[in-house]
């Protein structure tokens, strides 16, 4: 059964760096997001892209954060300046046509210390 | 922007079926009802999803009341591995139209 490919599945960073994280989507998903849910909280929506654009941002999705497909498999999140409460595990999903449900990864747990 | 109720928890014996309901009484006409699970931190797991008309796959039925005020997931036959958080969540399937996650119901199956 096709998968949501993520890496890394933990990562551990300094308060202020820059880290990327990255997804595979399964390949001809058309739809693609990123989630986050900090520990013991709700899954929390950040970021759609659909057609090399964002189509839709959180208010968690500040200028801090930013998407990219830069080669039509691979989806990235980045944060710029990642803070300790950016600690969390990010979920990214694709989804196939209208209606479709999503398929989500098996998340990247990030640490910021 | 919560806009279905569920019970915070629920126990299942093994074995059993279990029926987690969902209320979504604002719900409108060209809204779908989803429904996912998590199991631990896992990602969340798309289980089934249905409009009007009641739904059935590998996993699960979904009954959804006639006013679709309401619905029912119904696992057949719970397991241990069944033990999971389980959100109902509804959404117009329209392009990216995205999903919002609630509190869900946590699901306890007892050997």
């Amino acid at each position: 059964e096709p998968e949501v490919t993520q890496t890394p599945s933990h990562q551990v960073t300094q308060m202020g760096q820059e880290v990327i994280l990255r997804c595979v989507p399964i390949s001809n998903h058309l739809y693609f997001y990123w989630y986050r849910q900090i520990l013991g909280q709700k899954v929390e929506f950040l970021v759609s892209f659909y057609n090399n654009e964002i189509s839709e941002k959180s208010e968690i999705f500040d200028d801090q954060f930013s998407v990219e497909r830069p080669d039509g498999s691979n989806f990235t999140l980045k944060i710029r300046s990642t803070k300790l409460e950016d600690s969390a595990m990010y979920f990214c999903a694709s989804s196939g046509r209208v209606n479709y449900g999503y398929t989500f990864g098996s998340g990247t747990r990030l640490t910021v210390v | 922007d919560a806009k279905t109720t569920q019970p915070p928890s629920m126990d299942c014996a093994e074995g059993r079926a279990a029926n987690l309901p969902c209320n979504h009484s604002t719900i409108s006409g060209n809204e779908y009802v989803y429904w996912y699970r998590q199991i631990h931190s896992q990602g969340p797991q798309y289980i089934i999803h249905g409009l009007k008309n009641n739904e059935t796959n590998e996993m699960a039925s979904l009954i959804i009341t006639e006013d679709r005020k309401s619905s029912t997931l119904i696992l057949p036959h719970a397991t241990l591995r069944d033990t999971a958080v389980y959100y109902c969540i509804v959404r117009v399937a329209t392009g990216a139209n995205n999903l919002f996650f609630g509190t869900g119901t946590r699901l306890t199956v007892i050997p």
